[in-house]
């Protein structure tokens, strides 16, 4: 069965500075994608950034970048110069494969502080 | 191109009643995938659907729960005799194939009183 872990349900991090999250998952497919969602108050999902399993260079979204282990099935999320914008959930999630579902791990809760 | 559009984005139903809700996916997208969120929870997938075909409901309680997504309209989450238990935000997604970027609504939140 896929499973996504988010190991870290609560996070925070100083303005500008920068914060590691986790996520972990396993799969059995072959071809597949990776994503993290951003859940702000509001409640919309809004993708922060995606990355291919085929691809090994790590994907980049501005202050944004992940770490993909994909021996590990590891996928971090990092954030550098923290905005208090960034404060939210943040969910890890695996799919795209031959079905298109997405499966989300429980989330992580980051608060940056001013 | 207006993204993806869920309708209500709140709902009230008695405990017993039925709840429908509706996703007009994004123009051009004809893949529709609904969650579940409940409280402190990630989201769970539901159902997946294309024109006319259900694709997937391996996440779909086996009774009271239904979807559709009919050749012309939006895509249907509908609940039948709803129980306290269904309480929470239901998100609808639409992407133009596996493995695109899955584009979200802004959920419905139902609440059974």
């Amino acid at each position: 069965a896929q499973t996504v872990t988010q190991s870290q349900p609560e996070m925070s991090v100083q303005e500008a500075e920068t914060v590691t999250l986790s996520c972990t998952y396993d799969t059995s497919e072959n071809n597949y994608y990776l994503f993290w969602y951003k859940q702000p108050p509001s409640r919309q999902m809004i993708l922060v950034i995606r990355q291919e399993a085929y691809k090994q260079q790590n994907a980049t979204e501005n202050r944004f970048s992940v770490n993909f282990q994909k021996a590990a099935k590891s996928f971090s999320l990092k954030i550098s110069d923290s905005q208090l914008g960034d404060t939210a959930m943040y969910f890890c999630a695996e799919g795209g494969g031959s079905q298109g579902n997405l499966i989300f791990g429980k989330g992580t809760k980051l608060s940056v502080k001013p | 191109n207006a993204g993806v559009m869920q309708n209500p984005r709140h709902l009230v139903r008695r405990r017993g009643q039925e709840a429908r809700l509706r996703c007009s996916p994004m123009k051009g997208h004809s893949h529709v995938y609904w969650y579940r969120q409940l409280p402190e929870e990630g989201l769970k997938f539901m159902v997946y659907l294309q024109k006319e075909n259900i694709i997937d409901e391996s996440g779909m309680p086996k009774e009271r729960f239904s979807a559709e997504f009919p050749k012309e309209g939006p895509s249907i989450l509908r609940i039948q005799q709803v129980v306290r238990g269904d309480s929470a935000a239901y998100f609808c997604a639409s992407s133009p194939g596996s493995g695109a970027e899955a584009f979200f609504g802004q959920g419905t939140r139902l609440t059974v009183v």
